[in-house]
């Protein structure tokens, strides 16, 4: 059973427009919440992460927002760019921090 | 740094032959883990090792076992491979409080 769930396998967006990817997740224990981007051929590699007692967490052009009413996190990237084209995978932990559960990924392309 | 490493890069293998992924990691972490990705699965935790010594079971585990071998170097190894287990096998560290984990880039296997 997917804990954690990305229902848009993929997204295309004109450069400078803003890209918003979805996360949603259905245990109430997990506390935080990571994004992770992925270049074929690569590993993937850490964007932006978030504690449940924040719902805010921005770091240049990338916010992520966190509503734990929802279960539900989202990644903003403002404005977008070519290589942000990746894919974007969501990954939460909760508990000891030892295991974490990703989704499926949503491949998002920047339309120069 | 070296980061992750993780070898080899590509392996065929027939169905029932075994073999060993090896990964090391130069940046004193204490925990490391092996993931599969699959197409529409996302990632998912076979084995993780929160500290020297220690190993655990991760969402998919069957088939596989793992040995860490010192702080540095984690590996898996197929006793008896099955088509089932082709894939992309990703190693990943993580080091004390901080979630974040640093990915290796991957191995591409194939079951035959």
């Amino acid at each position: 059973d997917q804990q954690v769930k990305q229902n848009s396998p993929s997204l295309s967006v004109q450069e400078g427009r803003i890209s918003i990817l979805n996360c949603d997740y259905t245990n109430s224990m997990f506390d935080y919440f990571l994004w992770y981007k992925k270049y074929p051929a690569e590993g993937p590699t850490f964007l932006i992460s978030i504690s449940s007692i924040k719902d805010k967490n921005e770091d240049g052009r990338f916010t992520v927002f966190l509503n734990k009413s929802a279960k539900h996190l989202s990644l903003h990237i403002v404005p977008s760019q070519p290589g942000d084209s990746a894919v974007y995978f969501c990954a939460a932990s909760g508990g000891t921090g030892n295991q974490f559960y990703f989704g499926t990924g949503t491949s998002l392309t920047v339309i120069p | 740094n070296a980061g992750v490493t993780q070898t080899p890069k590509f392996q065929v293998l027939k169905t029932g032959q075994s073999m060993t992924l090896q990964c090391a990691q130069d940046m004193n972490h204490n925990s490391m883990y092996w993931y599969r990705q699959d197409p529409g699965m996302g990632l998912r935790l076979i084995y993780y090792s929160a500290s020297e010594g220690t190993t655990d079971k991760g969402e998919v585990p069957n088939g596989y076992n793992v040995s860490r071998l010192n702080k540095r170097e984690f590996s898996l190894r197929l006793e008896s491979a099955a088509p089932s287990q082709t894939s992309v096998y990703f190693c990943a560290s993580r080091g004390g409080a901080i979630y974040e984990q640093y990915f290796g880039p991957g191995t591409r296997l194939t079951v035959t």
